[in-house]
């Protein structure tokens, strides 16, 4: 079965903060995605990364960057955690298949709350 | 833009009958769709999957029905169980392997 863990599933930070979350998976997928999701908005995308190094935008990157280092992780990253960033965070991969669309596989998401 | 949506927010349905939860989207370029479960404190998971050239497809006590005329998709969950409790998500394909998700719908099974 697919896997992808997420570092913490709740985190409480300061406003101002520097926040890491991490995600991992063991399926050797070459997508990866971080979405944050709040009530009534369903799952918004935040950035997505094809492969190592490689990161693109997704709907609202505003406040956050990422990092994939290795295939198996991707990072999301709160340069400067405010409230508004309160949310629920998951993380999802897939592997492409040629010419055709696929599901993506999620984390158990991470409850950050920003105080 | 492209959006995807749910009909209704919320759905309470008794246990043993069927629910249906709807999926109404604008992109006619979607060939693929997706529905996930998302149980309190879970990640979603995936349960069902319809690509463009089928208009039905049919899982374990699940059944999605495709309408492109329309643009509508639905899930029907045959003999409703506590389980089956969760928000529903569908979702469309986007560009770039990227899917879509609509707003979600909140099912709650009454014993």
């Amino acid at each position: 079965d697919v896997k992808v863990t997420q570092s913490s599933r709740y985190l409480v930070k300061r406003t101002g903060e520097k926040v890491f979350l991490e995600c991992v998976q063991d399926m050797d997928h070459e997508n990866m995605f971080w979405y944050r999701q709040d009530p009534g908005l369903g799952l918004r995308l935040i950035y997505f990364s094809y492969d190592v190094k490689m990161k693109e935008k997704g709907d609202i990157p505003e406040g956050y960057s990422v990092s994939r280092e290795k295939k198996e992780r991707f990072s999301l990253i709160l340069e400067s955690a405010s409230t508004n960033q309160t949310s629920m965070y998951l993380c999802a991969s897939s592997s492409p298949v040629a010419g055709a669309p696929n599901e993506q596989f999620f984390g158990p998401g991470t409850r950050l709350t920003v105080l | 833009g492209e959006s995807v949506g749910l009909h209704l927010p919320t759905l309470s349905v008794q246990e043993g009958d069927n629910s249906i939860i709807n999926c109404a989207y604008s992109n006619s370029a979607s060939d693929y769709f997706i529905w996930y479960k998302q149980e309190s404190g879970k990640g979603p998971q995936f349960i069902i999957d319809i690509r463009s050239n089928m208009d039905k497809r049919q899982g374990q006590r699940v059944t999605v029905l495709l309408n492109k005329t329309v643009k509508h998709l639905s899930l029907q969950i045959a003999a409703t169980q506590p389980g089956d409790s969760a928000v529903y998500f569908c979702a469309e394909n986007g560009s770039d392997y990227k899917l879509s998700f609509g707003a979600g719908t909140t099912v709650t099974v009454r014993a």
